[in-house]
């Protein structure tokens, strides 16, 4: 596709339940990101991948998020027993390499409120 | 203290102004981001830099490693330009932690 694609937009879940976030890079990106903004605060960085390195997961809250990438396609960003304090927009952004010049290329996000 | 710090948080300005956004910084970084988020939520990357200063259109980033500051200029603002302005350090390899964000409102 021409930009990044994330699915669904919104998702409404109760707590406890778990949740699947999906996003499709720029075909041909190898770097990928997540990140989450709650309501009202900043960015905040989850997880890294590059191609086929190990992962920087040193953003991830807790055990109960976990996100994987398979080659330099699609990756998938789990949440499990949910928590209130997990409702924020998830965000994915790629890149064809993480170096100076190289833009940022963010997706819509996906809205996450758990009940 | 947040690592990175923006400044000003809000800034309200008229039309054809020229707008000033810092960003400081206290640990060490490879490179920094500039981005715009839309008051729809969208986030568009405007400048990644090293070194030195960046020029797209109306807009300039500059950042001066030893001090450990960036700065992002609106030259001629138009309410177009009202969103927030987010700075993010790149640390290490991959690593970005953010600005908390500077929300700047154009009026006509």
């Amino acid at each position: 596709g021409a930009g990044v694609s994330q699915s669904p937009s919104n998702k409404v879940t109760e707590k406890g339940k778990d949740v699947e976030l999906r996003c499709d890079p720029i075909s041909g990106h190898t770097a990928l990101y997540w990140y989450r903004q709650r309501l009202g605060q900043g960015l905040e960085f989850l997880i890294y991948f590059q191609g086929n390195s190990a992962p920087d997961k040193s953003g991830l809250p807790s055990d109960r998020f976990s996100a994987e990438r398979t080659g330099e396609s699609v990756s998938t960003l789990t949440i499990q027993r949910t928590q209130q304090e997990d409702s924020a927009v998830y965000l994915c952004a790629s890149s064809t390499q993480h170096r100076p010049g190289e833009k940022l290329f963010f997706g819509s996000g996906t809205q996450l409120s758990v009940l | 203290k947040n690592e990175v710090e923006q400044s000003p948080q809000n800034l309200t300005a008229q039309e054809g102004e020229f707008i000033t956004i810092n960003c400081s910084y206290s640990v060490g970084i490879s490179a920094l981001h500039w981005l715009q988020q839309h008051p729809g939520g969208g986030i568009v990357s405007l400048f990644m830099l090293s070194s030195g200063k960046k020029k797209h259109g109306r807009l300039i980033a500059t950042i001066n490693i030893q001090e450990k500051h960036s700065s992002l200029h609106i030259t001629a603002s138009h309410p177009r330009d009202s969103a927030v302005y987010i700075c993010a350090a790149i640390q290490g390899a991959q690593k970005l932690v953010f600005g908390q964000g500077t929300r700047l409102t154009i009026n006509p």
